[in-house]
Order: C-alpha cells, then structure tokens, then sequence
C-alpha cells in the first residue's frame, strides 16, 4: 500500500460545480502536508499548504483530519481553467521524506 | 530568478549507457530531491539530500546514485541504464526550517524527458 493515496478520476464536472478530493496518509508521523497542481507534461506547483485547523484560498479550501489520516481539497465555482491533476504530499518531518500521491484528475466542461 | 534548473531537458539513451541528469538551485535551499513521474504512478522519489555531504534514500533508489558536494548542485547518475528508467524526471528544492518544524514546499524544475532504448 502507498504512504499516500488518492482517487484517481477522472472527475468530470460542468463549470460552476463544487468538487472535493480525498487524500489519505498512512505515515501517522507526517508533519506537513500540501496540494500541489500538475498541467499535462508540466512540473508540478504549489496551489496550498494544508493546516491542521483547515485553511482557505479564494474558491479553495484545504482540511486535514489528523485522526482520521485524510486531507481534502474543495474546490468551489469550477472553472475551465482548474483542469488539472491535483497532488497531495505528506512529509515525515523526521526523515525528511516527501511522499506524493499518485494524483487526482478533474476535468471542468463547459 | 532562475530557481530550479534541470538540464538536458529531452535525452535519448541505449541500454547500458551512463548519464549524469543535472539539478542546480539558486536559492540557497538546503533540501533537494530527485523524482521519477510514469503513467499512473505519480512522483516517486528517487534520492533526496538535506544538505552538502548528506544523501539518503526515497522509494525506489535503485539504479540510481547521487552526490551533495554543493548546496546548489544535486546531480542524479545512471550508471547503466534500463529500458525500465525510461521516466520523466523532476528535481525539486526548498528551505528546511528548524527542527520538528518540517519543510516548506518545494519548487520544482521543469524536468527531463528520458527516453532509454
């Protein structure tokens, strides 16, 4: 089993629609955790650290449940333009590892 | 603002030949690691370093070997190369904080292409 695992969709949703991704973490260790975007054949960039008391950014909210291992994404208002892959990472502070998930893919139509 | 420079960014190679992908960071960052990107499969890391002189192992090191003699430089070598190393490669990099306080996160460089015949 992977340290981190997401639903790989695709998540094909109609602009305007409110989508959320689940990530879970099997390293209860893990300190630090982000979302991070990929564009198709495109190097990976940070859309958000996440918070233990949840954290928002404009139509992105990011939770993490530490008891539960899981972190999740929400997106609101979908725009064509949020088609991506959206990756989770997990960091065990104390190795200094840096697991990612295998990715999620979400398809906004208009 | 270069951040983080991979190069070549496209490399066909044969079986059995060696290579030496390059990273550099010009943000003075202490931690620097190499991934692999397949189908499917996400980033997997490779080998990641948390200073000059110290390297360490990720998930699937085999293969592989890196070297940390500068801050800046990161270097991933392929000592003999496999149809199955076929992969596109990403270098990242970021500052470490103190102790127990975990890493800040990484910038990534725009990766290598690896095509192994």
């Amino acid at each position: 089993r992977k340290e981190v695992e997401q639903d790989p969709g695709p998540f094909n949703v109609p602009e305007g629609a409110t989508v959320a991704f689940n990530c879970t973490y099997s390293n209860s260790a893990s300190q630090s955790f982000f979302w991070y975007r990929q564009d198709c054949r495109k190097e990976p960039k940070l859309l958000m650290s996440v918070y233990s008391s949840g954290n928002e950014d404009g139509r992105f909210t990011a939770q993490l449940n530490r008891a539960s291992q899981y972190i999740s994404l929400l997106i609101r208002d979908s725009k064509l333009s949020d088609s991506a892959t959206y990756l989770c990472v997990a960091l065990n502070t104390g190795g200094f590892k840096t697991i990612f998930g295998a990715g999620t893919r979400l398809f906004v139509k208009a | 603002n270069a951040g983080v420079t991979q190069t070549p960014k496209f490399q066909v190679l044969k079986t059995g030949q060696s290579m030496t992908l390059q990273c550099a960071q010009d943000m003075n960052h202490e931690y620097m690691s190499w991934y692999r990107q397949d189908p499917g499969m996400g980033l997997r890391l490779i080998h990641y370093s948390v200073g000059a002189g110290i390297t360490d192992q990720g998930e699937v090191p085999n293969g592989y070997n890196v070297s940390r003699s500068t801050t800046e430089d990161f270097p991933l070598r392929l000592l003999s190369a496999a149809p199955s190393q076929t992969s596109v490669y990403f270098c990242a990099s970021s500052a470490v904080l103190g102790q127990g306080s975990g890493n800040q996160p990484q910038h990534f460089g725009d990766g290598t292409r690896l095509s192994i015949l």
